[in-house]
C-alpha cells in the first residue's frame, strides 16, 4: 500500500517564477492538505482539498492556489515566487474531511533564488 | 488563537536513558492530538494519534498522554537509542469541522551512543 507521494523532491527557481507541486494521497484517502514547513519550523497549514474543492484556508496570499482531481490527487502553485517561499512543501492525506488521522508525503524542497 | 508551544527546543541524552517531551496548548478545547517524528530534510511520521476523549497513548517504547484541562501533553520514550534521533513535533486538531493542524516548533532529540 503506496503512502503518501510527492513530486519533485527538490525544484530551484527564481525569484518571479511560478511553481507546481505534485501530490498523490494515501490509498482510501479523499482528503488532501498542504504544508509549509521553513527551516526550523513547525509546519504552517496552507489550505485543504476535499471533493475537488477548496474547503479551508491557512493565512497565506493569493498566489499560493491548488488543485484537486477527480482521482484525488492535488497540485499546489506558486505565482510571483518570493526568496522568502523557499521551504519544504508537505502534503497530508485523510480519509475524511476534517476529521481522521493526517499522513504525510516526504515533501517537496523548494529553493529560491 | 491556538497556539502549540514545545519545550526543551534540542534535548541531548545518553543512550538508554528515559525521556519525556513536552507539548503545551493555549486552548483546552482540541479534537485531537498527534505526535510526530521528522528526520533531516524528510517528511514527518506519525507516531501517536490521541482524541480528546482519551488519556493516553502507547505504541512500543512510545506513550503519550494527554491532559486537556491544563493544555499539556507529554511524549514519553523508554530506553532511547541513537536511532530515536529525530525532531519531535506535536500538533493540535482544533476542533472537529477543521482539517487545520497547529504544530509546535518541535524538540529536536540527539541520542548519543
Amino acid at each position: 500500500d503506496a503512502g503518501v507521494t510527492q513530486s519533485p523532491t527538490h525544484l530551484i527557481k527564481t525569484r518571479g517564477q511560478q511553481v507546481t507541486l505534485r501530490c498523490s494521497p494515501k490509498s482510501g484517502h479523499d482528503t488532501v492538505s498542504w504544508y509549509q514547513q521553513a527551516l526550523g519550523q513547525g509546519p504552517q497549514f496552507i489550505f485543504q482539498y476535499y471533493e475537488e474543492e477548496e474547503r479551508q484556508r491557512g493565512n497565506f496570499p493569493d498566489r499560493f492556489s491548488g488543485h484537486q482531481f477527480p482521482n484525488y490527487s492535488s497540485e499546489l502553485n506558486v505565482n510571483a515566487l518570493l526568496l522568502g517561499d523557499s521551504a519544504l512543501y508537505l502534503c497530508a492525506s485523510s480519509p475524511e474531511l476534517y476529521l481522521g488521522e493526517q499522513y504525510f508525503g516526504p515533501g517537496t524542497r523548494l529553493t529560491v533564488t | 488563537k491556538q497556539e502549540v508551544t514545545q519545550i526543551p527546543a534540542a534535548l541531548s541524552v545518553p543512550e538508554g536513558e528515559n525521556l519525556v517531551l513536552n507539548c503545551s496548548f493555549t486552548d483546552s478545547a482540541i479534537y485531537n492530538l498527534q505526535w510526530f517524528r521528522q528526520d533531516p530534510g524528510k517528511g514527518l511520521t506519525s507516531l501517536l494519534l490521541i482524541q480528546s476523549s482519551q488519556r493516553e497513548q502507547t505504541s512500543g517504547r512510545l506513550n503519550a498522554s494527554l491532559d486537556k484541562s491544563s493544555g499539556r501533553s507529554t511524549l514519553y520514550i523508554a530506553a532511547s537509542q541513537p536511532g530515536d534521533s529525530a525532531t519531535y513535533l506535536c500538533a493540535v486538531h482544533g476542533s472537529s469541522n477543521t482539517g487545520k493542524l497547529i504544530f509546535g516548533q518541535g524538540t529536536t532529540l540527539q541520542v548519543k551512543p
